[in-house]
């Protein structure tokens, strides 16, 4: 499974829309974009997945570049509660194992 | 409802002693995971059963040992328990492995004095 790289933390603003960049420059064909959380002392929540085409639902968006070597998350109005660790990952379709990397650090303040 | 649930939430033991963490799910899944959270924050998968068979074992210690009684459980039993095993215990489950559809417990913190 491709790696994924991701600025360690980041500040938003509280109402405003949060863009959480991941870089996956070695990502292939056939490997989705997940995005999960972990609000502090939670177990991760699922947010989001793509493969090719810009995906959106209740919790925010995914950008996905046309060369796929890189995505935003997007939380289009950010809550205090969405302070919490963003990660995302690469998986050979929908079957690969959830591995976590370090993630970003998301501080929503008011 | 609790769609999985963990017990216990707190677990503090003394080295060497043997524990179990119980692991519980009602939204009907067949697959199971255990994940361990470490102080630096990494969240390591651990183990997976799907309908009662372990299909995942990462490089874990042999005092780590998965028990599924029924695809709805899975326990995690810890031999002599080290120091370096303190950390949050996380279970979850998915159906199918759908790598978008896993839920995860609320966490087991293990301190080990």
């Amino acid at each position: 499974d491709a790696k994924t790289t991701q600025p360690p933390s980041m500040d938003c603003a509280e109402g405003r829309a949060a863009n959480l960049p991941c870089n996956h420059s070695t990502i292939s064909g056939n490997e989705y974009v997940y995005w999960y959380r972990q609000i502090h002392s939670q177990g991760p929540q699922y947010i989001i997945h793509g493969l090719k085409n810009n995906e959106t639902n209740e919790m925010a968006s995914l950008i996905i570049t046309e060369d796929r070597k890189s995505s935003t998350l997007i939380l289009p109005h950010a809550t205090l509660r969405d302070t919490a660790v963003y990660y995302c990952i690469v998986l050979t379709d929908s079957w690969g194992k959830l591995q976590f990397g370090a993630g970003t650090q998301v501080v929503v303040t008011p | 409802d609790t769609a999985v649930s963990q017990t216990p939430k707190y677990l503090v033991t003394q080295m060497g002693n043997d524990k179990s963490i119980k692991c519980e799910q009602n939204l009907g899944h067949d697959t199971m995971y255990w994940y361990k959270q470490d102080s630096k924050k990494f969240l390591k998968i651990m183990f997976s059963y799907n309908n009662k068979e372990l299909i995942i074992n990462e490089t874990v210690p042999n005092r780590f040992s998965p028990k599924s009684p029924d695809k709805a459980h899975l326990n995690l039993h810890i031999n002599s328990l080290e120091l370096g095993d303190s950390a949050v215990y996380f279970c979850a489950s998915s159906q199918a492995r759908m790598a978008s559809g896993y839920t995860f417990g609320s966490g087991t913190r293990l301190t080990v004095v």
